[in-house]
């Protein structure tokens, strides 16, 4: 069965750097997998953010793209997100997600909420 | 980016009504389009991949159709467990991938 799971802060400074990390249980992240960051936030619904693959190549929302990075740790199974320079547009809650094909978001995270303060 | 617009915005039905729920895209996307589920504090669930094709472990009474700009979703016998908000998504012109505002379907 696969899981997955964030992890981060749930708070975090305006300016400042977000930081979270989605753990993977039941598939590797070394198979054919496409691992993706999307958040959630009243104002703006589902937002993509980015995607990783097992090899590093990596695709990010281009309004986003100056200020985020996502990178994978194989050996631990996991992915993580940075978002730099952070403001209240960024309060919102954060999944991860996976699928087989670029794209295709078979798996979710429960999410993490993220606030940010002034 | 592609824009997705979904219509309408709320729809209210009862249980065993059949339930219709539309999604338009901005330019032509073929058929890399999904449908998601979503409850109160949950994270979305796949229902529908490829426009037509139902994700593992949804129930029959879940279909997608359309190819091109239009799409819809129709569930043909409303449980209980269906009252919930619903997106699309799309694949085809990315990145970025790009959901749809939302349907929510609640209980009449």
């Amino acid at each position: 069965q696969v899981h997955l799971q964030e992890s981060g802060p749930g708070l975090v400074k305006s300016s400042g750097t977000l930081s979270l990390t989605c753990a993977v249980s039941g598939v590797s992240i070394s198979g054919l997998n496409w691992c993706s960051w999307v958040r959630q936030s009243p104002g703006k619904g589902l937002e993509w953010i980015g995607e990783i693959f097992h090899s590093g190549s990596t695709n990010y929302k281009p309004s986003l793209k100056s200020r985020v990075s996502i990178s994978v740790d194989k050996s631990k199974n996991q992915f993580s997100l940075q978002v730099r320079s952070v403001t209240a547009a960024d309060a919102a809650v954060y999944y991860c997600a996976m699928g087989s094909i670029p794209g295709d978001f078979d798996y979710w995270g429960q999410g993490t909420l993220v606030t940010v303060s002034s | 980016e592609i824009v997705l617009t979904q219509s309408p915005a709320t729809l209210s039905l009862s249980p065993g009504e059949r339930a219709t729920l539309s999604c338009r895209a901005s330019q032509s996307i073929s058929t890399y389009l999904a449908w998601y589920q979503q409850k109160p504090g949950q994270a979305p669930r796949l229902l529908i991949s490829g426009a037509s094709n139902r994700a593992t472990g949804i129930p029959a009474r879940f279909s997608g159709t359309g190819s091109g700009t239009d799409f819809t979703l129709t569930i043909s016998s409303l449980e209980p467990e269906d009252f919930a908000v619903y997106f699309c998504q799309q694949r085809s012109n990315w990145p970025p991938y790009t959901f749809g505002q939302g349907t929510k379907l609640e209980i009449k």
